[in-house]
């Protein structure tokens, strides 16, 4: 389909292993973003990436977090040394729009169907 | 204070009821208001952005009010359908010249038959 693709669905891993989630974009969409959502809470911003710059990444709740998109389309949500504070839903947004009114009705955010990571 | 907060509800409704939400935001530089729409255990979809004037679609009508910086959606005619959680969305103009929307924890909605 052409929508934001997002693997693997389900993740488990034992607490201080590392994890890496994907997102494959909607194609030509400049704007990527990464959410977090817990259970029964909306979707927490990490960072976001304007084609492969990653201009903001004030959300990433520690260092042990890491984004990367290295040729602006596929992108790559790092967690090492995962806790049991890091089990969420990471939703992975795309966005036409380069600046201004991203999420606009002109340029919504499309989402992921997310990737559900429960560290045990 | 919370940037963005909603009643969790559950909304419980009978079909063909009028229901309606409202969601208050902190930062008054806010600029842009939207409404998202989450079925259980998948993604949020974009449902209506809201306009200064007030703006409808069909059975769903969001209005905006920036004195007392809330918005608000209403939902006529209830549908089975409709059952979901409702997020708002609000986004002041970030300085890079994107905006970093906040989202609401939501609000539950379940239409009975």
């Amino acid at each position: 389909g052409a929508g934001v693709s997002q693997s693997p669905r389900y993740k488990v891993a034992k607490r201080g292993q590392d994890v890496a989630l994907r997102c494959d974009p909607i194609s030509g969409h400049v704007s990527l973003f990464w959410y977090q959502q817990a259970l029964g809470q909306g979707p927490e911003f990490l960072t976001y990436f304007q084609n492969e710059a990653q201009l903001d990444k004030s959300g990433l709740p520690s260092d042990r977090f890491f984004a990367e998109r290295p040729e602006g389309s596929v992108s790559t949500l790092k967690i090492q040394r995962t806790q049991q504070e890091d089990s969420a839903v990471y939703l992975c947004a795309s966005s036409l729009a380069r600046g201004l009114r991203t999420g606009g009705d002109n340029s919504p955010l499309h989402f992921g169907n997310g990737t559900r990571l429960t560290v045990t | 204070r919370k940037e963005v907060e909603q009643d969790p509800g559950p909304f419980n409704v009978p079909e063909g009821a009028t229901v309606a939400f409202n969601c208050t935001y902190s930062n008054s530089a806010s600029q842009s208001f939207f409404w998202y729409r989450q079925d259980c255990r998948k993604e949020p979809k974009l449902l209506m952005s809201v306009y200064s004037s007030g703006n409808e679609d069909g059975r769903f009508t969001a209005q905006l009010n920036r004195a007392s910086q809330y918005i608000s959606l209403l939902i006529r005619d209830s549908k089975l359908s409709d059952s979901a959680t409702y997020l708002c969305v609000v986004g002041p103009l970030n300085s890079g010249g994107y905006q970093k929307v906040t989202f609401g924890t939501g609000t539950k909605l379940q239409v009975i038959p």
